[in-house]
C-alpha cells in the first residue's frame, strides 16, 4: 500500500520557536496532502488541505500565519509551526491522496509529536 | 478547538469475542466511509471503506455496515484478538477531492 512518512517523530523545542515538520509520499504522488491535529485522546481535527504548487486551504479558526503550509512537490509538503507556544503541543499528523488509485481513500503519516516548553 | 473534558467511548471485549463498533457521521450528503484503526503513538492505518451505494462490505475478520436511513456505520470485528486493541475512528467524505472528517472514535481493549 501507499506509504506515507513524516519527519521529525517527536520535537522539543523552547516557546517562541519555529519547528518544520515534513510529510513525503514514499512511493505515490501526491497533488494532495492535509494536515491533521490530535489532541490527547480526542479525534483528528483537519488543519489544512494542502496543494501541490498553489496555497493550502485552511479550515475555520486555523490561523494561516502561525501554521506555514508549503507543497512544493507532488512527493513533499512540510508544516511550520511559528512561535510555537505551549498550547501548539499537540500530535500532528498529515495524510495524502493517491488519486491513481483513489480520489477519497487518504494513507496517513505515523505522525509527529509536538512539545513546546 | 479544543474540546477539553472529552474522553474517548470504550469498548472491552473478551479475546474470541466478536467486536461491533458503532459511528453516527454527520453529514447526509457524505457517500464513502472509511474505518481507521489508531494505536497508541501512531497515525491511523486504514481498515475498511464503503461507498453509499452498499450496505455492506466484507474483509479479513472485519465488515462493514452502513444505514443511509439513520447516518449509522458500524464496524465488527470477528474473533477479536489482543493486536485489534487500538482506537477506531471512522470517517467520511463526499466523492471527489475533498477531505476526510473523523468521527469521535472508540477504544476497544481486548482482554485476554
Amino acid at each position: 500500500g501507499a506509504v506515507v512518512s513524516q519527519h521529525p517523530s517527536r520535537v522539543i523545542c523552547k516557546s517562541g520557536t519555529s519547528v518544520k515538520i515534513e510529510c513525503r509520499s514514499l512511493d505515490f504522488q501526491a497533488t494532495t496532502m492535509f494536515w491533521y491535529r490530535q489532541f490527547p485522546k480526542q479525534s483528528l481535527m483537519l488543519m489544512a488541505t494542502s496543494n501541490e504548487g498553489s496555497k493550502a486551504t485552511y479550515e475555520q479558526g486555523v490561523e494561516k500565519d502561525k501554521f506555514l503550509i508549503n507543497h512544493a512537490s507532488l512527493t513533499l509538503s512540510t508544516l511550520t509551526v511559528t512561535s510555537a507556544h505551549p498550547e501548539d503541543s499537540s500530535f500532528y499528523i498529515c495524510s495524502a491522496r493517491d488519486q491513481e488509485v483513489s480520489q477519497e481513500t487518504q494513507y496517513f503519516g505515523p505522525g509527529t509529536r509536538l512539545l513546546v516548553l | 478547538g479544543e474540546n477539553v473534558g472529552l474522553h474517548l467511548p470504550t469498548l472491552s471485549v473478551q479475546e474470541g469475542d466478536n467486536s461491533i463498533i458503532n459511528c453516527a457521521y454527520s453529514n447526509s450528503a457524505s457517500d464513502y466511509f472509511i474505518w481507521y484503526k489508531q494505536e497508541s503513538g501512531k497515525g491511523p492505518q486504514f481498515i475498511i471503506d464503503i461507498r453509499s451505494n452498499m450496505d455492506k462490505r466484507q474483509g479479513q475478520r472485519v465488515t462493514v455496515l452502513l444505514n443511509k436511513t439513520v447516518k449509522h456505520l458500524s464496524l465488527q470485528i470477528a474473533a477479536t484478538q489482543p493486536g485489534d486493541s487500538a482506537v477506531y475512528f471512522c470517517a467520511e467524505t463526499i466523492s471527489g477531492n475533498t477531505p476526510l472528517v473523523f468521527g469521535k472514535g472508540t477504544r476497544l481493549s481486548v482482554i485476554a
